[in-house]
């Protein structure tokens, strides 16, 4: 099974800033990864997919990266409605989760 | 515009059985693969069962496999989930998803509990 390793698990961080979330994966995933985020009560939304595609609406300061078997989620200039819980998902075999990052204000 | 609806969710006894449904519109349901995807009260994502287009192939975790089983119907636009042998660890809010992507359902609350 792939394991996907995602940190952090809480990210603390103020309004402005540039903040980097990163999931590694067990074995070769290709770019069958997608990044996912989760507000209070509310369905995952999609952000991210093919490793670096911007999903449709998704603010340009949201952007996604890979190398080597890390990808990484980077929110530039971070803003109030960007709190939230992120999720990596790989789709190569079958569909694997990341364990979450909890975005918080400072 | 797209949606998915999902029911079915309640309290039930562990070891008792429940059936999930999810109702689609917007699109053409036959055309897309569709999955579940279960999130415990506090926790993060997992996946449940995934289907093919034609319901001709299903996929399980380990952790629900021989006990729950997924379904569609493709005349109705719907998209079912047969729990089985239930447990207190399957408590969590049940989301349909097209194709695992941009299409989510509101999410049904199942709680499994004595």
């Amino acid at each position: 099974d792939i394991q996907m390793t995602q940190s952090p698990s809480s990210l603390p961080a103020s309004l402005g800033d540039r903040v980097t979330i990163t999931c590694r994966a067990s074995q070769d995933i290709g770019n069958y990864l997608r990044w996912f985020q989760q507000k209070p009560g509310k369905s995952p939304r999609l952000m991210i997919y093919g490793a670096t595609n911007l999903a449709n609406g998704v603010p340009s300061r949201f952007s996604g990266s890979r190398s080597g078997s890390d990808y990484s989620l980077t929110i530039n200039s971070l803003e109030s409605e960007d709190m939230a819980i992120y999720y990596c998902l790989q789709h190569n075999e079958y569909y694997t989760f990341g364990a979450g990052t909890k975005l918080e204000l400072k | 515009e797209v949606q998915l609806v999902e029911s079915g969710g309640g309290l039930v006894q562990p070891g008792r059985s429940l059936k999930l449904s999810c109702v689609a519109s917007g699109f053409t349901f036959n055309n897309y693969w569709m999955t579940w995807i279960r999130q415990a009260p506090g926790k993060g994502l997992e996946w449940v069962a995934s289907i093919t287009n034609t319901g001709g192939s299903t996929y399980y975790p380990d952790s629900v496999k021989g006990r729950f089983t997924i379904s569609r119907d493709n005349a109705k636009s719907t998209l079912y989930l047969q729990m089985n042998s239930l447990r207190s660890e399957d408590t969590a809010t049940y989301y349909c998803t097209r194709d695992l992507k941009a299409y989510w359902g509101q999410g049904t609350l199942v709680t499994v509990s004595s």
